[in-house]
């Protein structure tokens, strides 16, 4: 079955970075697109960015740009999702999901989550 | 890009059915029928509900169904549950430099 299984729970300093790991297992990682999305406590839904396990390319939210950085490790199926120059606004929690329909039919939507990834940026 | 519109809560007796509205723009839910629901439970993560405005994933309820009419689209819960107590998001693909857009969220009662 299709898992995304994430690191644990971080806490870091305003100023620091932090590295989020999401390992996929149960179908062929590099056919399907691997997206991130956050969620600050209380708040909605907001989505950060997405990397081509394949060929490595990404796309990010123009807000992001410049502090985000996805990345992938094909011999173990793990994406990762870097975020620098932390703020308290940071603190969230994050998740990997993946695209529905495949690299060759992306859809759109997401049909496969990670548990979370609770980031807390305090000093 | 803004995000999408939803009421904050809505509620409902069991066995009722509500209906959750999501409102965008000419530049999102106006433009593509790529408009999904997810459920999250508190502290879980979303679950894809909905998909292509209106299609069910396999094994989800039949008492969940959605539709487009301009820059609003909408997820109706029939026959309500106890169980369907949750948060609800709509997302919607934009085409832009941000290229998914999600709702602010409706809490889902069952009185």
């Amino acid at each position: 079955q299709v898992q995304l299984v994430q690191s644990g729970a971080e806490a870091t300093k305003p100023g620091a970075s932090v590295k989020v790991s999401c390992k996929a297992s149960g179908y062929t990682f590099i056919t399907y697109l691997i997206h991130w999305v956050r969620q600050a406590p209380g708040q909605g839904l907001e989505w950060m960015g997405v990397i081509n396990p394949r060929t490595g390319g990404t796309k990010y939210a123009p807000k992001l740009q410049g502090r985000v950085t996805v990345t992938r490790e094909t011999s173990t199926s793990t994406v990762y999702m870097e975020l620098s120059s932390l703020r308290s606004e940071d603190t969230a929690l994050y998740f990997c999901a993946r695209e529905r329909g495949g690299i060759a039919a992306p859809a759109k939507d997401f049909d496969y989550w990670g548990q979370g990834t609770l980031v807390t940026v305090s000093s | 890009q803004s995000a999408l519109t939803q009421p904050a809560s809505v509620s409902g007796s069991p066995g009722q059915s509500i209906t959750i509205s999501c409102t965008g723009t000419t530049s999102d839910v106006g433009s593509y029928n790529l408009v999904s629901w997810y459920q999250q439970r508190p502290g879980r993560a979303p679950k894809l509900m909905i998909y292509e405005v209106a299609k069910r994933p396999s094994g989800v309820s039949n008492r969940f169904s959605g539709s487009k009419s301009g820059n609003t689209a909408s997820l109706t819960i029939s026959g309500l549950q106890a169980e369907d107590e949750a948060d609800y998001y709509c997302c919607s693909y934009t085409g832009s430099t941000l290229p998914y857009v999600f709702g602010t969220g409706t809490e889902v009662t069952v009185l």
